[in-house]
């Protein structure tokens, strides 16, 4: 089955540098990569997702890249706020689209 | 918000003990997801529903069952409740893919402490 592997697990950043966490996937039929990002004693809640016939997407400070041919895809914040602080997940689309595998998740401090 | 209801958002139950926790959408999505969230193991897939008594297992299915008797509706089950149980439980939902993924959204968790 997919297997998605995140990296790293704990990132810590000074506010206004650049983040970026990384996912590699195992299917090669995954064609949909969704982001989400998880605060405290919350439900995880989607930022931004890629399809397979994209490269890059972008939404304000966010972006995320796509390499189909090396399975990895990244997520990018830039200028950084500590309300960026939080658990981040990627997931991989299996089964046709219908389900997703998550990573482990990336715990993102921003310092002030 | 995506129109989910988690039921009952915290419980402390003992150990043998059967649990149901439920789910509800005002969405009429035809799919529907239980997860579990545990720290070192992100979010795992317990059960998934495609439609009205239609479901299947997902990659930590054992001690669990599942319903859905009505599309707004799905039920997860936790038989006789182990310590091992212990975990927040997500509930998710999404529409049907067209081959080009589906976008899932949760619902605001349950947790389940099992003493």
């Amino acid at each position: 089955g997919e297997n998605v592997e995140q990296h790293p697990s704990t990132l810590s950043v000074q506010e206004g540098d650049s983040a970026v966490i990384k996912c590699t996937y195992s299917d090669s039929a995954s064609n949909y990569f969704p982001w989400y990002k998880q605060e405290l004693g919350k439900r995880p809640q989607l930022i931004i997702d890629i399809r397979s016939n994209v490269g890059e997407k972008k939404d304000q400070r966010i972006a995320v890249t796509l390499n189909k041919t090396a399975k990895h895809f990244s997520l990018h914040i830039t200028e950084t706020q500590p309300e960026d602080s939080a658990v981040y997940f990627c997931a991989a689309s299996i089964k046709g689209g219908n389900m997703l595998t998550f990573g482990g998740g990336t715990r993102l401090m921003v310092k002030p | 918000d995506a129109g989910i209801t988690q039921s009952p958002r915290h419980k402390v139950t003992e150990t043998g003990t059967p649990v149901t926790l439920r789910c509800h959408q005002t969405e009429n999505h035809r799919y529907m997801y239980w997860y579990r969230q545990d720290p070192g193991h992100g979010l795992r897939l317990i059960h998934y529903s495609y439609g009205v008594k239609d479901t299947d297992k997902g990659e930590v299915s054992d001690g669990y069952s599942v319903s859905r008797s009505k599309t707004e509706d799905f039920l997860l089950t936790l038989e006789s409740a182990t310590s091992s149980q212990t975990s927040v439980y997500f509930c998710a939902i999404s529409e049907s893919s067209r081959g080009s993924g589906n976008t899932i959204y949760f619902g605001e968790g349950s947790w389940l402490t099992v003493v």
